[in-house]
């Protein structure tokens, strides 16, 4: 029931590069900007990605974010398996007045 | 260093009514505004709501409309998240998260949120009869 979709897992080995899509709508991914955010289960969820692109400050250069239209992609170059956790999209859509998460990706280390 | 450090694990029978608390440190409390978001086990992330801890004024997803209350006490720089009507499906962790304050006016706060950081640490709430 998530308005933002992702690809339910992605796999690599150490080393190589992943992307994550997130594809939404001209309410939300086209009218605002996107958060990624890294999730160990029964952890704090933990702030990578602000305003579509910017890394928060401490967060290595390995990850990328950028935004096209009505969607984004997250990016793990240099794959470590410290990186495995549950990688979610997030943005305000405008027309809910509400904040909306996407369906949330598996990022697994071969 | 700036933290948010929340209330311990909770269980309700259904139908009662379950307060979160959330105690802010290390910034300006009245400064930012705070959201909860919650998941349930094998399930997403899911946003319930914002509050602009400055003037009170809250927002929610509809789906919580009407069950869920957000509060503050800036005395104590702490924040609460009341559920009421609990059902089985409301059995999730429960996360408060810093972001940065809506514009407000008398007639009500306006626009979105760029990011939501530090979190919590997650408040287990089990609805169990």
């Amino acid at each position: 029931q998530s308005v933002l979709t992702q690809p339910p897992s992605v796999s690599a080995a150490p080393g190589q590069k992943v992307t994550i899509s997130c594809s939404g709508s001209s309410s939300n991914i086209g009218d605002n900007y996107v958060s990624w955010f890294q999730h160990v289960p029964r952890t704090a969820p933990k702030l990578l990605i602000y305003d579509s692109k910017n890394r928060l400050p401490g967060i290595s250069d390995r990850f990328s974010g950028s935004r096209s239209g009505t969607s984004a992609t997250l990016g793990i170059s240099g794959l470590q398996p410290g990186d495995e956790a549950d990688y979610y999209c997030g943005t305000w859509d405008t027309f809910l007045s509400a904040y909306v998460f996407g369906t949330g990706t598996k990022v697994t280390v071969l | 260093q700036v933290q948010l450090v929340q209330s311990g694990a909770e269980v309700k029978e259904p139908g009662a009514s379950v307060k979160v608390s959330c105690k802010a440190s290390g910034y300006t409390f009245t400064n930012y505004d705070i959201n909860w978001v919650r998941q349930a086990t094998g399930q997403g992330l899911e946003w319930l709501g914002w509050m602009n801890v400055n003037s009170g004024n809250t927002g929610n997803a509809q789906k919580f409309q009407g069950r869920v209350t957000m509060t503050r006490d800036t005395s104590i720089n702490t924040a609460f998240m009341e559920l009421s009507s609990l059902r089985f499906e409301d059995t999730a962790i429960y996360y408060c998260t810093r972001a940065p304050a809506k514009y407000c006016k008398k007639n009500g706060c306006y626009g979105g949120y760029n990011w939501f950081d530090p979190w919590g640490q997650g408040t287990q709430v089990t609805v169990s009869s």
